[in-house]
């Protein structure tokens, strides 16, 4: 069964950092890209960042371009969000996804999200 | 960036009845080379993650109920349930994976 759970969220204040953990189980993990997807209170879908199987290639909506960082280390099955200089418009819940094989580029696999409130 | 417009915002479909969501994006997402169309539906309901549904526009993801169906090509598409459940109400996206990521804003589907 393919799990992910997200971990990290929490109380910042703006200008802040944060590093978001996303841990997977029951799929072969460095076969796959990987994606961070955020949603606002009461708002829809965004997507944040993803990365290539191996790590190097990394992709960044323009929002979060130049603060926040995609990672991960396939000898944990872990996928990681470094944030920094946190705003308000952040706040949100920040969903792990895996991404198909064949289509890539969509997710089939999401984890429960953990949430980042950015607030002083 | 590709903007994705979902109509309507809401709706409101009798149990068995057809419920259908449309989806326009700001400029094709149909790859010529493939002839695919850069198009996926999600299910998101009250608070769980989103769910995937169909993608190249019209493919069913595997375990994915048949009363789902999407059609459409180009910049135009539609999401159609066949008979509405009552597991269906939720919100609904669009999303297109033709340049990098974009999701429409969503349509909620509830029970009249």
């Amino acid at each position: 069964e393919v799990q992910l759970l997200e971990s990290g969220g929490g109380l910042v204040q703006p200008g802040g950092s944060l590093r978001l953990s996303c841990v997977t189980s029951g799929f072969i993990f460095s076969n796959y890209a990987m994606s961070w997807v955020r949603q606002g209170p009461g708002k829809g879908l965004e997507w944040v960042s993803a990365v290539g199987t191996n790590g190097d290639r990394t992709f960044y909506a323009a929002s979060v371009k130049g603060r926040f960082t995609i990672s991960r280390d396939n000898s944990k099955n872990t996928v990681f969000l470094q944030m920094s200089s946190l705003r308000a418009e952040d706040t949100a819940v920040y969903y792990c996804a895996k991404e198909k094989l064949i289509p890539s580029g969509i997710a089939d696999f999401w984890g429960q999200g953990t949430l980042v409130a950015v607030s002083s | 960036d590709i903007v994705m417009t979902q109509s309507p915002d809401s709706l409101a479909v009798s149990l068995g009845e057809r419920a259908t969501i449309n989806c326009k994006s700001s400029q094709s997402v149909l790859y010529s080379s493939n002839n695919k169309n850069y198009l996926a539906w999600y299910r998101q309901k009250p608070g769980q993650p989103p769910e995937l549904l169909i993608y190249w526009a019209s493919t069913r993801e595997s375990g994915v109920p048949d009363r789902f169906s999407g059609s459409g090509s180009g910049t135009d598409f539609t999401l159609t349930i066949s008979s509405l459940q009552a597991e269906d109400v939720a919100v609904y996206y669009c999303q297109q994976y033709y340049d990098s990521w974009t999701f429409g804003q969503g349509t909620k589907v509830e029970i009249k």
